[in-house]
């Protein structure tokens, strides 16, 4: 019961931004959005996280719509070495050691980066 | 400060038998959970385990089962082996608190079912 929608795959030219959407329609409350990604024969790589407002870090921004029900990640400057499959996810940040965490991943995108 | 281990990387196994993956999550993370990618299904959670405790479970037969050690090193075991559990098998650790608690992946153990 897949919790987030993306689109199986995307090209974008290298240098340009590559903006990846996610719809997460049912998210609740406390969810949070997650964005991992998957660089061929490695584990995931986390990249960035967000509640409601919009977040940046040194790797990508998180835009997150008023409603909730989508986000999208922007790579400002995809590099050949931004080709990878990502994946966004929600879940509750866990604030007690005995809490339970719902995890869901998806099918992800394929993000292909074009010289 | 050393990543997430698993080994081992790469195993070859035949129907009926059973397997044990190791996970030697970073120094300091309490929590260890356990993913099965394959191409047709992508990522499954399998479990969760802290402080010993598996504290969450995915969708899983009871043929994959795990545990965790007080060190927090962990172990899932899949016995009767079936042609269809040929996946990635992915191991992350995470603190447990505060909402940074993004997960660190380990580079996996590939399994193969014969």
């Amino acid at each position: 019961d897949a919790k987030t929608t993306q689109p199986p795959s995307m090209d974008c030219a290298e240098g340009r931004a590559a903006n990846l959407p996610c719809n997460h329609s049912t998210i609740s409350g406390n969810e949070y959005v997650y964005w991992y990604r998957q660089i061929h024969s490695q584990g995931p790589q986390y990249i960035i996280h967000g509640l409601k407002n919009n977040e940046t870090n040194e790797m990508a921004s998180l835009i997150i719509t008023e409603d909730r029900k989508s986000s999208t990640l922007i790579l400002p400057h995809a590099t050949l070495r931004d080709t990878a499959v990502y994946y966004c996810t929600v879940r509750v940040p866990r604030t007690d050691p005995f809490g339970n965490e719902k995890l869901t991943f998806g099918t992800g995108t394929r993000l292909t980066i074009i010289p | 400060k050393a990543g997430v281990t698993q080994t081992p990387r790469y195993l070859i196994k035949t129907r009926g038998q059973q397997v044990t993956l190791s996970c030697s999550p970073i120094s300091g993370h309490r929590s260890v959970s356990w993913y099965q990618q394959t191409p047709g299904q992508g990522l499954q959670f399998l479990f969760e385990y802290f402080s010993e405790t598996q504290r969450n479970k995915g969708n899983f037969p009871g043929r994959f089962s795990g545990r965790q050690f007080s060190n927090s090193r962990s172990e899932m075991n899949v016995s009767t082996l079936e042609l269809g559990d040929s996946a990635l098998y992915l191991c992350a650790s995470s603190l447990w608190g505060g909402a940074a608690n993004e997960q660190f992946f380990g580079p996996g153990t590939r399994l193969t079912v014969l």
